[in-house]
């Protein structure tokens, strides 16, 4: 089976530092992506991880285990407009047409 | 360049009517994929195409859910006799692929709602 789980919700204040967790159970393992969502809005690419370690890409940086069955997006020096809901999605090895699961995505909000 | 665009944005639609949504992928991409996005849910998955041709449709709901793509471009997602349950808003993606990680670009959505 196939499992995605990360918070409904986290609060944190414009400047900080905030670490949204994604764990996930696949029957193969072929990629995790995080995406941003703004309310109303589609979907947006930010980050993907396939092996082990740290992907940094400016303010938000990505992290994979593979042995742990863990993610973690990174946001650094928040800002207002980072307020948005953040979706985890894992990709199976057993479906190679790139389907993704997508968690129930975490719903960030950035206060002043 | 243009992104993926569907249409309409909104829809309401009386129970037991049908329903088309229409996906523009962004040109060059040869994969497309249908999700779902009911109210508080996550994104779920319901059918992909590569080309012309659709091998996973294992997220579609019931037998009153099809989807075509022709000329590989365009794609319609057809609800029939619709129900409640169905209102959601539907998205669509496209990657340059489907068998490599090439990052999904979503559309904006279809809200359908079922009165």
């Amino acid at each position: 089976g196939q499992n995605i789980d990360q918070p409904t919700e986290m609060t944190a204040t414009e400047g900080a530092i905030v670490q949204i967790n994604c764990t996930y159970q696949t029957s193969g393992f072929n990629g995790l992506f995080w995406y941003q969502q703004h309310a109303g809005e589609a979907p947006t690419f930010l980050s993907y991880n396939v092996l082990d370690g740290l992907e940094e890409k400016g303010r938000f940086s990505s992290f994979l285990s593979r042995s742990k069955g863990y993610s973690y997006l990174l946001l650094k020096e928040l800002q207002m407009k980072d307020s948005a809901s953040y979706l985890c999605a894992g990709r199976d090895f057993y479906n190679q047409g790139g389907k993704l699961i997508f968690g129930q995505g975490t719903e960030l909000s950035v206060k002043p | 360049g243009a992104g993926v665009s569907q249409s309409p944005s909104n829809k309401v639609t009386e129970k037991g009517k049908d329903v088309e949504l229409r996906c523009d992928p962004i040109s060059g991409h040869t994969a497309l994929y249908w999700y779902r996005q009911s109210l508080g849910q996550g994104l779920e998955f319901l059918i992909y195409f590569q080309g012309n041709s659709a091998p996973d449709k294992s997220g579609l709901p019931s037998d009153r859910f099809s989807a075509e793509r022709t000329g590989g471009s365009v794609s319609t997602l057809t609800i029939q006799r619709t129900q409640q349950e169905d209102s959601a808003v539907y998205l669509c993606a496209s990657s340059l692929e489907a068998d490599f990680s090439y990052e999904q670009y979503f559309g904006p959505g279809t809200r359908l709602t079922v009165t």
